[in-house]
């Protein structure tokens, strides 16, 4: 069975510092992956996608990128923290024909 | 442009009632699919129940099922019976064209509380 890793759970980082978020997946093989943030009780915002190793698409322009070194892996990074990046930060997988998304477990992180 | 939107911010049901929640969405594309997530205070989405534009009937999964209504935009989700390990956000999303690319595009979310 298919499962989605997500570390760390929490982050409290000062202004200004970096980031890494990373998700793997296990089970599957060429899913399509996504990085979602969530500000608190709002929706999910559509933060990067990828179809494949190395193809990324961005979908609101702010200070992070993605990158996918590895076919299950997808790491969210910044050089940079501000602090409207606080919020909670969700992976998630699909496979063509499906469609469906599933999501790992998050991670909250919080900018000071 | 596509949209999904969830009218209701909150809702109480009593335990072991039924609850319906309220989804609309506008598309132009003839092919789409629809989702409902649940979130519980922990933070993780859960996949709850899919449907398809062309499928024939309501989805059902479980306690769940879609009430489906092509020609109204609407795709509410029926819970029954509810426990209150129901409690918790539920957002209704919609996937986006191209399909290959599997995003969707979430509404705002509704929080029900259900009471003992």
């Amino acid at each position: 069975s298919q499962t989605i890793h997500q570390w760390p759970a929490t982050l409290v980082q000062p202004v200004g510092s970096p980031l890494s978020l990373e998700c793997t997946v296990e089970g599957t093989s060429n899913p399509n992956l996504y990085w979602y943030r969530q500000a608190a009780g709002r929706g999910l915002q559509l933060l990067f996608y990828s179809v494949g190793i190395g193809q990324i698409s961005s979908e609101v322009p702010q200070n992070l990128s993605a990158s996918r070194p590895q076919d299950r892996q997808f790491i969210l990074s910044s050089k940079k923290l501000l602090l409207s990046d606080s919020g909670f930060y969700l992976c998630a997988w699909s496979v063509i024909r499906v469609n469906t998304q599933y999501f790992g477990p998050g991670t909250r992180l919080t900018v000071l | 442009a596509q949209k999904i939107t969830q009218t209701q911010p909150g809702m109480f049901v009593q335990e072991k009632e039924a609850v319906t929640l309220d989804c609309t969405y506008d598309t132009s594309d003839p092919s789409y699919g629809l989702f409902w997530y649940k979130q519980p205070s922990s933070g993780e989405m859960i996949f709850l129940i899919y449907q398809g534009s062309y499928d024939q009937q309501n989805a059902t999964e479980g306690r769940y099922s879609l009430n489906f209504q092509k020609a109204r935009k609407s795709a509410n989700l029926v819970i029954s019976a509810s426990q209150l390990g129901d409690s918790a956000m539920y957002f209704c999303a919609m996937r986006e064209p191209p399909s290959n690319t599997g995003k969707l595009i979430f509404g705002q979310g509704t929080t029900l509380q259900v009471k003992p």
